[in-house]
């Protein structure tokens, strides 16, 4: 069955370092998605992307974070200038149409020192 | 706001005693209500949908907008149903999902 490839699976960084998450969607689905989970915390939504632009953002994804789909199978997000609380599991996912059914990758951890 | 509620935090039952994990939600449209479970060293994977109605693994849930609420119930709880299950909530025009916080569910042999 086909999965989501994220990796790397974790990511240590010292804060104010750039970090870049990488993820392989799903080859035949079109929205791609990035959420995140602070250690005891909800799964929060960050961004959807769709047709090679942001489709919706939420008030987390500021200017510190973008996503990009450089080549016809990677989608990534980038985070500068890391914080202490960016420390997280994020997670992408990818589905044919929208929301209704998202295929999640196993998640990079991302520490931030 | 929109939000999902998951009150339990853990629920712990034997094998063959029936299962209900709670899920209310607050929201002012249309909702579509999903079920995602995540199993131990597994991917957070979708369980079910309000909107298909079917049965997943004996799992079902119907969605009470009167009680604002889609818990999910199963009559007779296997050792391989301990997992993490989150409750989520789509809506009109919205490319998110907003997930509960979650029960880990954990049946006893």
């Amino acid at each position: 069955e086909p999965e989501v490839t994220q990796t790397p699976s974790h990511q240590v960084t010292q804060m104010g370092q750039e970090v870049i998450l990488r993820c392989v969607p799903i080859s035949n689905h079109l929205y791609f998605y990035w959420y995140r989970q602070i250690l005891g915390q909800k799964v929060e939504f960050l961004v959807s992307f769709y047709n090679n632009e942001i489709s919706e953002k939420s008030e987390i994804f500021d200017d510190q974070f973008s996503v990009e789909r450089p080549d016809g199978s990677n989608f990534t997000l980038k985070i500068r200038s890391t914080k202490l609380e960016d420390s997280a599991m994020y997670f992408c996912a990818s589905s044919e149409g929208g929301p209704e059914k998202l295929f999640f990758g196993s998640g990079t951890q991302l520490s931030v020192l | 706001a929109q939000r999902v509620t998951q009150p339990e935090k853990l629920l712990s039952v034997f094998k063959g005693a029936p299962v209900e994990l709670k899920c209310n939600y607050s929201y002012s449209g249309s909702p579509e209500l999903f079920w995602y479970v995540q199993y131990s060293r597994q991917r957070l994977q979708l369980l079910l949908r309000h909107i298909s109605r079917e049965s997943i693994k004996g799992f079902t849930a119907d969605l009470n907008k009167g009680e604002t609420s889609f818990h999910l119930k199963k009559p007779f709880a296997q050792e391989e149903d301990s997992a993490m299950y989150y409750c989520a909530l789509g809506m009109d025009s919205s490319y998110k999902l907003i997930f509960g916080s979650g029960t880990r569910l954990l049946v006893r042999p």
